[in-house]
This record gives C-alpha cells, structure tokens and sequence, in this order.
C-alpha cells in the first residue's frame, strides 16, 4: 500500500495565480480530509469527505478555497486567487471509518508558498 | 480560545530521560484523546489512541486521560535521539469524525 499520495510536494506561485493541489487516498478509506498546518495556527481542518460527499466545510477560510472528490481516488483543494498568507503546508489524510480509533493516515503534504 | 492547548515548547531532554507532554480541552463532548508523532517535513502518523478517561500503555509510551480535568498527557521513558519530533494531541466527540488538534509540542532528545 503507497499510503496517501499528495502532489506537487512543494509549489511556489506568485500571489493572484490559481493552486491545485491533488491527492489520492487509501484505496478502501470512506473518509478524506484536507488540513492546513502554519507555525502560528497548527494544524486546522479545512474540509471532509465521506464517500464523495462533503460533511464539513467551515474550515475552509474563504470563497477563494474550493475542494473537490469526483470519485474515491482522488481529491483536489484549489485556491484561486491566491495570496501570500496562503502560505502553509496541506495535508491530506484519509481514514477507514469515523473516529480517532481507526487512526487519520497522512499524506507527506504539499508545502506552498505564495510570493 | 483554542478548543485544545498545547505548549508548542521547544523541549529538549538527554537521552534516557522521561518526558512528559501535555494538553488541555475546553469542550466536555470530546471522548477520543489522540497523541501524532511528525517528524520533520512528514505527515503526522497515529502514536497512541485512548477512549475517555484511564492510561494505556504502549512499550516506552503512556498516555492518560483525566476527563474532569479536561488534561491530557503523554509519557516517554528511556527516551531516545529517534523521539525527536513534535507530538500533536487531538480529540473530536462521539459523533463526529472531526479532529482537533493541538498546536504540538517540538521535542528534542540529546544523545
């Protein structure tokens, strides 16, 4: 199992430009959540998915961030326009079942910076 | 303030020594306590689990749970280089997936 896929690993675009950021889950992992992680806020849940579906997005700062799942393969998170204070490490992660218990595996993230 | 505090540290121990991390929760819905090791520039990955109040021991690893306290802990004995990390807690209620966590603790252990 090659665990969660995240890509790009790193992005560097220039402030007002459009991000996409992908990723592809655990094959099997009903649930999938996007995570941002800066110094000054930790790590915050963005949005997530249960099979497809989006449960919970108020986490999602703003209308310049929108995410995606069109099947249980892959997920996207895209910021557009973006902006420096955008910058920060996304991670996806994808679990089994709902609950602490199961464990929330980790991609290796995409570190983004917006210049 | 924060649903979970943690003390982001640093931390700095030599090799051998028992550390202890910990967390605090504002919300009494939370019932699953959660500790994530990550190392630099990785995803977080799962260390120990525990449901509501009690200690579960793993190896070199304990965590505890003090649900009337609303206090979370972590303990490392005989600590080694390979520890250095930052340790997240992190919680969500019975009905929901959500998790919290922490701000994370950076720990460094000296050989």
């Amino acid at each position: 199992d090659a665990g969660v896929i995240q890509s790009p690993r790193h992005e560097v675009t220039e402030m007002g430009q459009e991000v996409t950021l992908r990723c592809k889950p655990i094959s099997g992992h009903d649930y999938l959540f996007w995570y941002r992680q800066t110094m000054m806020r930790g790590l915050e849940l963005l949005i997530y998915f249960n099979n497809n579906v989006p449960i919970d997005d108020s986490g999602m700062p703003e209308d310049r961030f929108s995410a995606k799942m069109p099947n249980a393969s892959f997920s996207t998170l895209k910021i557009q326009p973006s902006e420096p204070r955008d910058s920060a490490v996304y991670f996806c992660a994808s679990s089994p079942r709902q609950g602490g218990n199961y464990g929330y595996t980790f991609g290796s993230g995409t570190r983004l910076t917006v210049v | 303030q924060k649903e979970v505090e943690q003390d982001p540290g640093p931390l700095s121990v030599p090799e051998g020594a028992i550390v202890s991390l910990n967390c605090t929760y504002s919300n009494s819905a939370f019932q699953y306590f959660m500790w994530y090791r990550q190392y630099s520039r990785k995803g977080p990955e799962l260390l120990m689990y525990t449901y509501s109040s009690g200690n579960k021991e793993d190896g070199r690893f304990t965590a505890q749970v003090d649900k009337s306290s609303k206090y979370i802990s972590l303990f490392i004995r005989d600590s080694q280089p390979s520890d250095s990390a930052t340790y997240l807690c992190a919680t969500h209620t019975s009905n929901t997936g959500k998790l919290i966590f922490g701000q994370g603790t950076t720990l460094q252990v000296k050989p």
